[in-house]
């Protein structure tokens, strides 16, 4: 089954204590993506790979890292987190970069992450 | 500056009749829109998309409406069922090779058998 898979599904942790969320898509997509979904904001981008070893700032990226050693991972790094990350985390593939070739791309099912 | 928005936060309707989602933005240089739908503890899934060359795109229930004059952007379900019930996103974005998606603030829409 093609998808997009996301770990830890809920997380709670303190305050400086570095953590990492997983991503790992089976469709051979070159691009990956992290998005965070707060209240009255919408989704947005954090970070955004375009293939191995290629990644870039999206519009939030302040807090956060990623790696892209491989094809289908896309891990988030959190070095320290503070309660102002407390968020829904949204990791997403497609082949192209969305909208060129009019590509969709395909979510996860979210990590709800609390800092405390 | 929230680029792309709905007004809605909300939207409640009867089983059979038409649910009619809105999405404005303010970038004239988004060329590709999309809808995602949204169910609690789930990732948004894909529903449905147009490009700026197009004024409707159609598929099954839903049908999206494009208005570039007014930077306006409709989805219209028809009939709408109980299982329509979830948070839709619009979402926009340019031709260009960052590939992001600007997403709106999200409508919850609740279809009443």
């Amino acid at each position: 089954e093609a998808q997009v898979t996301q770990n830890p599904r809920y997380l709670i942790t303190v305050t400086g204590k570095k953590l990492t969320v997983t991503c790992s898509q089976n469709m051979n997509h070159e691009y990956m993506s992290w998005y965070r979904q707060d209240p009255g904001l919408g989704l947005r981008q954090i970070y955004y790979s375009m293939n191995v070893e290629v990644t870039d700032k999206g519009d939030v990226p302040e807090g956060y890292k990623v790696s892209r050693k491989e094809k289908r991972n896309f891990p988030l790094i959190l070095e320290s987190p503070s309660p102002n990350q407390t968020s829904l985390y949204f990791c997403a593939s497609s082949f192209n970069p969305p909208g060129q070739g009019y590509t969709e791309a395909f979510f996860g099912q979210g990590t709800r992450l609390t800092v405390v | 500056d929230q680029q792309v928005k709905q007004n809605s936060p909300s939207l409640s309707v009867q089983e059979g009749r038409i649910s009619i989602l809105n999405c404005d933005y303010t970038n004239s240089m988004f060329d590709y829109f999309l809808w995602y739908k949204k169910y609690p503890a789930e990732g948004p899934t894909f529903l449905i998309s147009i490009s700026s060359i197009k004024d409707k795109n159609e598929d099954g229930r839903f049908t999206v409406f494009l208005n570039k004059s007014a930077k306006h952007l409709s989805l219209h379900i028809v009939p709408s069922q109980p299982g329509d019930s979830a948070v839709y996103f619009c979402a926009a974005s340019e031709a260009s090779n960052t590939g992001k998606l600007i997403f709106g603030q999200g409508t919850t829409l609740q279809v009443k058998p």
